[in-house]
């Protein structure tokens, strides 16, 4: 079975930094893209970003909310998809998400890490 | 990329049917056969319930279908039980290594 499981989630003061990982198992993990995605106490699913396999260059896009200040990576090796989230502000406090991407669908999930940011 | 639009609450009896819609635009509903839908119980992570406008993944029970007219694709949920209570998004990719969700429909089973 796929499993995610996210870990790095806490408690940030505004402008600071968090780096956030994911361990995939289950699936060849260099295959798909990987994507994150957030979700606000109390509101809706928010899209993220994506990156791409080795053979693209693992190039990533991002949410206008959050390019700029917000990278992903992979190490295929060792199973790990990265979050490093800079300049963080109030309206970045939710649980983040990690997913595993098939074919243009969100298919399977992790249980989430809460990321709060507050002074 | 503004949020596809869906009805903020639905309801129904059990064994009734609801059906929920998804309203996009054509850069993203109507240009790509890549509408999913997930449920979202209180306190855990949305799973998949609906991909590619109509295709179930393993597990989920025929009484959830999807379908698509032009921008606007819905979710249909038959035979309403009561763990079909829940919170239901919709998300379509939008191109571009984009995605786009829905704003969320709470159903709730009477």
């Amino acid at each position: 079975d796929v499993q995610l499981m996210e870990s790095g989630g806490g408690l940030v003061q505004p402008g600071g930094s968090l780096r956030l990982s994911c361990a995939g198992s289950g699936f060849n993990f260099n295959e798909p893209y990987m994507d994150w995605v957030r979700q606000a106490p109390g509101k809706g699913l928010e899209w993220v970003g994506r990156i791409m396999t080795k053979a693209k260059n693992y190039s990533a896009d991002y949410a206008a909310s959050v390019k700029g200040r917000f990278t992903m990576s992979r190490d295929d090796s060792k199973n790990l998809l990265y979050l490093q989230m800079n300049s963080l502000k109030t309206d970045d406090t939710a649980m983040y998400y990690c997913i595993r991407d098939w074919f243009t669908t969100l298919y399977n999930w992790g249980q989430g890490t809460l990321v709060t940011v507050s002074s | 990329q503004s949020a596809l639009t869906q009805p903020p609450s639905a309801s129904g009896s059990p064994g009734q049917s609801v059906t929920i819609s998804c309203t996009g635009t054509n850069s993203d509903v109507g240009r790509f056969s890549a509408v999913s839908w997930y449920q979202q119980h209180p306190g855990k992570a949305p799973q998949l319930i609906i991909y590619a406008v109509n295709r179930r993944p393993s597990g989920v029970p025929d009484r959830f279908s999807g379908s698509q007219s032009g921008n606007t694709a819905s979710l249909t949920v038959a035979g309403l039980q009561a763990e079909d209570e829940a919170d239901y998004y919709c998300s379509s990719y939008a191109g571009s290594n984009n995605y786009v969700f829905g704003t969320g429909t709470k159903v709730t089973v009477l």
